[in-house]
């Protein structure tokens, strides 16, 4: 069983949506972070959390340390948000990143 | 400010062929990281640098060398370039403490080894 496992794999949604990706991980962490890969294979950090909840634009980022969940929402969703989103957490003991596999989503117009 | 900095940004090497992949940062971040990316998965740590004059190994590094040549440069190298090889490299760098910051990733390498 994978350290953290994201979920979907992929979804496909209608612009306009409210789309949720899920992250969940089996190890304690000090912080968790959603990225995001646009199909030209740039990445990006979109948050870093370790409580509570984030909100830039129309992304909001949850996390839930005692059931080791995070939830990435996208709002109004729009065919730029088309990517992979990816969630990686730090684990308690050492400083490597342990990465998930990746939420690969497509909004169609 | 450039942020992080690769090159090059494609590659086609022979097998047993060496190269090495350059990396810098113009953000002071402390810790730097390559990563390589295979189709259709995940990142995948190959060397990290905590701080300038440390460097440690990640989950793949057996066929890489890395030198953090100062606190703006950490370079990657394959000394014999295998098949097994081929794939997106990326470099990232991050600020005080790894990992707790967030990352910041630069274009990639697109490497291919005939």
């Amino acid at each position: 069983k994978n350290e953290v496992e994201q979920s979907p794999q992929n979804l496909t949604a209608q612009e306009g949506e409210f789309i949720t990706i899920n992250c969940s991980y089996s190890v304690g962490i000090s912080a968790l972070h959603w990225l995001q890969q646009h199909p030209g294979g740039g990445i990006v950090s979109l948050f870093m959390l370790s409580s509570g909840k984030k909100k830039h634009g129309r992304l909001i980022a949850t996390i839930n340390i005692q059931e080791k969940h995070s939830s990435l929402h996208i709002t109004a969703s729009h065919p730029r948000d088309s990517a992979v989103y990816i969630c990686a957490v730090r684990g308690d003991s050492n400083y490597q990143l342990i990465w998930g596999a990746g939420t690969k989503l497509i909004i169609k117009p | 400010n450039a942020g992080v900095t690769q090159t090059p940004k494609f590659q086609v090497l022979k097998t047993g062929q060496s190269m090495t992949l350059q990396c810098a940062q113009d953000m002071n971040h402390n810790s730097m990281y390559w990563y390589r990316q295979d189709p259709g998965m995940g990142l995948r740590l190959i060397y990290y640098s905590a701080s300038e004059g440390t460097t440690d190994k990640g989950e793949v590094p057996n066929g890489y060398n890395v030198s953090r040549l100062n606190k703006r440069e950490f370079s990657l190298r394959l000394e014999s370039a295998a098949p097994s090889q081929t794939s997106v490299y990326f470099c990232a760098s991050s600020g005080a403490g790894t990992g707790n910051n967030e990352q910041f990733f630069g274009p990639g390498t697109r490497l291919t080894v005939l």
